[in-house]
Order: C-alpha cells, then sequence, then structure tokens
C-alpha cells in the first residue's frame, strides 16, 4: 500500500519569511495530492491540491510542487502569517487502486510574530 | 449549506463497550469517509460509503464498521472497546469522490475508552 512521509514534524518561522513542508510517497501510480490545514481544536480542511499531471499550482501565497520522478510533492507558503500557524497534512491517493487517502504524519507549523 | 456535523461530540466508555458514531454529510454529498486521528498514528483512512455501499476499506480490524442511509448520513460502530481506540473520529463528505471534489470533515467525535 501507499506510505507517506512528512517532513518537517515541526517548524517555526518568523513572520513574513517562507515555510516549505516536504512529502515523499511510495506508490508511482498515486495520482491526487491533496494538503490539509488543521488549527487547533479546528477539523482539517483542504487548502490545496494538485494532480499528477500538474507540476505546480498556487493560490495567493500558497503552492504545491510535484516531482512525479523523486515521487515528492511540497508545499510552500510565502509571506507566513500568525494565522498560518497550524498542523499541516499532506496526502496521496491512486484512485485507481481505490480513493483512499493515505496521509502523511503532519508538519506543525508556528509563526512567530 | 450546512457543514458536516457528527453526534456525539465527546463520548466516555469502557473496555469491551461498544459505541455508534454519526455523522451527517452536507446536503447533496453522496461520499462519505470516515478517519481516526491520534497523536501517535496520525490521520489514518478507516473507510468511504457512497450511495449506501462500503466503496473502500482502510486497515482497520473487524471490530469497525460503517454503513450508509438513504439520506447519505453515515454512522460507525467500534465493537469490543479497546483503550488505543482512543481517539477523534472525524467524517469527511465529498459530492462524489475524494479526488475530484473539495473533502468537507466534520469537527469529529472523541471517543475515550477507560
Amino acid at each position: 500500500g501507499e506510505n507517506v512521509e512528512q517532513h518537517p514534524s515541526t517548524l517555526s518561522v518568523q513572520e513574513g519569511d517562507s515555510a516549505v513542508i516536504k512529502c515523499t510517497y511510495s506508490d508511482s501510480a498515486s495520482n491526487y495530492f491533496p494538503w490539509y490545514k488543521q488549527e487547533l481544536g479546528k477539523r482539517p480542511q483542504l487548502i490545496i491540491d494538485i494532480r499528477s499531471n500538474v507540476g505546480e499550482k498556487k493560490d495567493q501565497r500558497i503552492a504545491v510542487t510535484l516531482n512525479k520522478t523523486a515521487k515528492h510533492f511540497s508545499l510552500h507558503i510565502t509571506e507566513t502569517q500568525p494565522e498560518d500557524s497550524a498542523v499541516y497534512f499532506c496526502a496521496a491517493i491512486n484512485n485507481n487502486a481505490g480513493n483512499m487517502l493515505t496521509f502523511g504524519g503532519g508538519t506543525r507549523l508556528m509563526v512567530k510574530p | 449549506k450546512a457543514g458536516v456535523t457528527q453526534t456525539p461530540r465527546y463520548l466516555i466508555k469502557t473496555r469491551g463497550q461498544q459505541v455508534t458514531l454519526s455523522c451527517s454529510p452536507i446536503s447533496g454529498h453522496r461520499s462519505v469517509s470516515w478517519y481516526q486521528q491520534t497523536p501517535g498514528q496520525g490521520l489514518q483512512f478507516l473507510f468511504e460509503y457512497f450511495s449506501e455501499t462500503q466503496r473502500n476499506k482502510g486497515n482497520f480490524p473487524g471490530r469497525f464498521s460503517g454503513r450508509q442511509f438513504s439520506n447519505s448520513r453515515s454512522e460507525m460502530n467500534v465493537s469490543t472497546l479497546e483503550l488505543g481506540d482512543s481517539a477523534l473520529y472525524l467524517c469527511a463528505s465529498s459530492l462524489l469522490a475524494v479526488d475530484t471534489d473539495t473533502q468537507y470533515f466534520g469537527p469529529g467525535t472523541r471517543l475515550t475508552v477507560l
């Protein structure tokens, strides 16, 4: 089955700096990669996703890149703000083997004002 | 539209008991997935239901089961509870499938097994 590893587990940045979270996956057939943000005590929310036929996707201050050859994808947050502080989860799906999301272990991002 | 709702929000049970959790998806959503979230294991997929049929199942023992009703509401059941079943159980709904439509999570049910 799929295995997703996420690094780092914690990340502390200064407000205004950039943050990068990296994930690697094991199943080369995986084709959909969402990122979720979970603030303390709240439910996870989808913030951005990317499909295997795309190399990069941007949405305002957030971007995701995918390297299919190396089987890794990354979340980039620019101009970080205190409200970006949360736990971020990456995930992967091989929808030819069922729509089962496999999550990374999560990254706790702390943005210091 | 109302968001995904889950009941109850908190539950305390003892080992050996069974428990039923309920999830009401966003109106019109037909896919409902269940996840277990623990500090040690992170977020793990339990199962997914679509049109009253289990479409996918994660790697959990048979003590974990679920069902979906014709109105897309879903329940999950855990029998013979173990201490390790203490977790936040999240359900999530999407229109048709996780990889084609945005998946929205409910607030979760926090289960404590004593």
